[in-house]
């Protein structure tokens, strides 16, 4: 099945320090997001991004489908950044809800 | 427009035990998925439900099951509940067709002793 690979698998920031967090997947995809897990378990959705680049605020995401890759920029980090965050894709031909995630990226964000 | 909910909170059976958890969908979609999430993993996809059948099913056993309703809500049902299966269980919902975002819900925690 396809395979989807985030790193780094943590980063410490300073507050107020960019990142950026790669997801690499290894086969062609309809879907692709990026998530927020807060403390309490919920996914909070930043970017619906199969293609193409999205900013919303200080976050910024783009994924060039054609190399199998997307990154998630955070810029001006702030305290409420910390957390996990997921990239998760559809493969083309799967279910539609069948989203297969990554281990994720834990966020640290330093005040 | 109302978001994914999903009932209970947390939850705590008893090995072999049975258990029902509930997500209602956000409005307008009529897609809803099952993930189950252990401690420290990403989410992992139990099943999908569309028109109130199941359309796709990840690697779980069949004592997990589901249903949907004609409001699109939905259930999950675990039988013979085995300490594994202690997880963080999330619903999403989407609608059908060229876009595929999907919006998750709350989650319920399932402790299993």
């Amino acid at each position: 099945g396809i395979q989807v690979e985030q790193s780094p698998p943590d980063l410490i920031l300073q507050e107020g320090a960019n990142s950026t967090l790669r997801c690499n997947f290894s086969d062609s995809v309809n879907n692709l997001q990026w998530f927020h897990q807060n403390p309490w378990g919920q996914l909070i959705n930043l970017f619906y991004i199969p293609s193409g680049t999205k900013q919303n605020g200080r976050l910024s995401a783009t994924t060039v489908a054609t190399e199998r890759y997307s990154l998630l920029y955070i810029s001006s980090s702030q305290t409420t950044d910390s957390g996990v965050y997921f990239c998760a894709v559809g493969r083309v031909g799967g279910s539609q809800g069948n989203l297969i995630f990554g281990k994720g990226t834990k966020l640290s964000v330093k005040p | 427009e109302t978001g994914v909910t999903q009932s209970p909170t947390h939850l705590i059976k008893t090995r072999g035990q049975q258990v029902t958890l509930r997500c209602s969908s956000q409005s307008g979609h009529n897609t809803v998925s099952w993930y189950q999430q252990a401690l420290g993993q990403g989410p992992q996809f139990i099943f999908q439900y569309y028109r109130e059948e199941e359309n796709g099913r990840g690697n779980f056993p069949p004592r997990f099951s589901g249903l949907q309703f004609p409001n699109y809500s939905s259930e999950l049902n675990v039988n013979a509940l085995e300490l594994d299966d202690s997880a963080l269980y999330l619903c999403a919902s989407s609608g059908w067709g060229d876009n595929y975002e999907q919006y998750f819900g709350p989650g319920t925690r399932l402790t299993v002793t």
